[in-house]
């Protein structure tokens, strides 16, 4: 069965830089472009970025780019996201989902970030 | 503010048929496929139904979707207390060129 497994979430201070991984197992997941999606404490779910299956193409979410990285190495069935620059409002628990044309089919259950002095 | 919009709170009671609406516009809902997914309490969302009403194995026919416009719709028939969950729509939007989601609803089965 599909299994995404995140990892890299913690408690850092603002300002700093935190890489999430991704661990897939249970599909061929170069065969899958991939998302990381967040949610805030009590609040709604956010699309954060996305990647093609083969890793040439990226997609983020207006408000993100250029302080997230999202990357894959296909060989370690892996998915990461780099985040730099963090801000409080970056408090959240990243959910990683694999991509079935026009939807995200799986989630993983998340790893939670927490940015604060 | 959310591009696509959600109710915040929906209640029903068992046995009811409850709808769930989320409003968008042009460059999402209205151009794109809409996606459901459902968020039981302290867990990870899951996807609920999507596209033209497609189910993933284990999710009852009582939940089916519409769409008309830039507005689409949840149903849930035969409301269970195991339904009490928050629901999310999400659409890709042709404008911002990201996914959106709406804000999410509470449902709760009383």
């Amino acid at each position: 069965q599909v299994q995404l497994v995140e990892s890299g979430g913690g408690v850092v201070q603002p300002g700093t830089s935190l890489t999430l991984s991704c661990e897939a197992s249970g599909f061929t997941f170069r065969a899958f472009g991939m998302h990381w999606v967040r949610q805030a404490p009590g609040k709604g779910l956010e699309w954060v970025a996305d990647i093609s299956s083969d890793g040439t193409r990226t997609y983020y979410a207006p408000s993100l780019k250029g302080r997230f990285t999202i990357s894959r190495d296909n060989s370690r069935n892996t998915l990461f996201l780099q985040m730099d620059s963090l801000r409080p409002e970056d408090t959240a628990v990243y959910y990683c989902a694999r991509d079935a044309t026009w939807v995200f089919d799986h989630l993983g259950q998340g790893t939670l970030v927490t940015v604060s002095s | 503010q959310s591009v696509v919009t959600q109710p915040p709170s929906a209640s029903g009671t068992p046995g009811q048929r409850i709808t769930i609406s989320c409003s968008g516009s042009r460059s999402n809902i209205g151009s794109n496929t809409v996606n459901w997914y459902q968020q039981l309490p302290e867990t990870a969302p899951k996807l609920l139904i999507y596209g033209n009403n497609q189910r993933p194995s284990g999710v009852p026919d009582r939940f089916s979707v519409s769409k008309s416009g830039t507005s689409a719709y949840l149903a849930i028939s035969g409301l269970q207390s195991e339904d009490e969950a928050d629901y999310y729509c999400t659409s890709w939007d042709d404008s911002l060129k990201a996914w959106v989601f709406g804000g999410g609803t509470t449902l709760t089965v009383l």
